[in-house]
């Protein structure tokens, strides 16, 4: 069983486009994070959150903790922002991940 | 960035061998975790640390052992590498506010 769950896997965008990706998790959580990491990169921090909305250039990050759902939004999509993107959540000091979802912005 | 960093970043070794890789932290966090990240299963827990001497297993712990007699540093050992254990491991620490950074990985490939 997955305490945590994204959607979509994969996910293949024209250049400006809209793109949203969904995590849904299972355990309480004192925080989610949204995470991003490049083909053979490592993973960088794009959110923490517990709570509302977060705003950081073209990315917004919602999470709604009665529904136990965050949503990754990515506005004039660029390629790049083409990444795997990974939603964590911390249980309090443990931490579950989602396996990612693989997106690819086309020029 | 909480100043981590990995060694070495890639290995290849051949089955039967031990292997140490490094995680190191300039910042004296608390937590510090081992994952491992596998295609199609996402990072998983392998050992974690909540201070010196104080580590604990994960859920894909069996053939891993840790250990942490600094702050800065914690090491994760495979007695006896297989090639199951070829994988990317990631070292971790979260803050004190839950922030969470990652180390830059190290590749291991085990023949």
């Amino acid at each position: 069983k997955n305490e945590v769950e994204q959607s979509p896997q994969n996910l293949t965008a024209q250049e400006g486009e809209f793109i949203t990706i969904n995590c849904s998790y299972s355990v309480g959580i004192s925080a989610l994070h949204w995470l991003q990491q490049h083909p053979g990169g490592g993973i960088v921090s794009l959110f923490m959150l517990s709570s509302g909305k977060k705003k950081h250039g073209r990315l917004i990050a919602t999470i709604n903790i009665q529904e136990k759902h965050s949503s990754l939004h990515i506005t004039a999509s660029h390629p790049r922002d083409s990444a795997v993107y990974i939603c964590a959540v911390n249980t309090g000091n443990q931490f579950y991940f989602g396996t990612g979802t693989s997106l690819t912005v086309i020029p | 960035d909480a100043g981590i960093t990995q060694s070495p970043r890639h290995k290849v070794t051949e089955t039967g061998t031990p292997v140490t890789l490094r995680c190191h932290q300039t910042e004296n966090h608390r937590y510090m975790y081992w994952y491992r990240q596998d295609p199609g299963h996402g990072l998983r827990l392998i050992h974690y640390s909540y201070g010196v001497k104080d580590t604990d297993k994960g859920e894909v712990s069996d053939g891993y052992s840790v250990s942490r007699s600094k702050t800065e540093d914690f090491l994760l050992t495979l007695e006896s590498a297989t090639s199951s254990q070829t994988s990317v491991y990631f070292c971790a620490i979260s803050t004190g506010t839950g922030e969470l950074f990652f180390g830059e990985g190290s590749r291991l490939t085990v023949l």
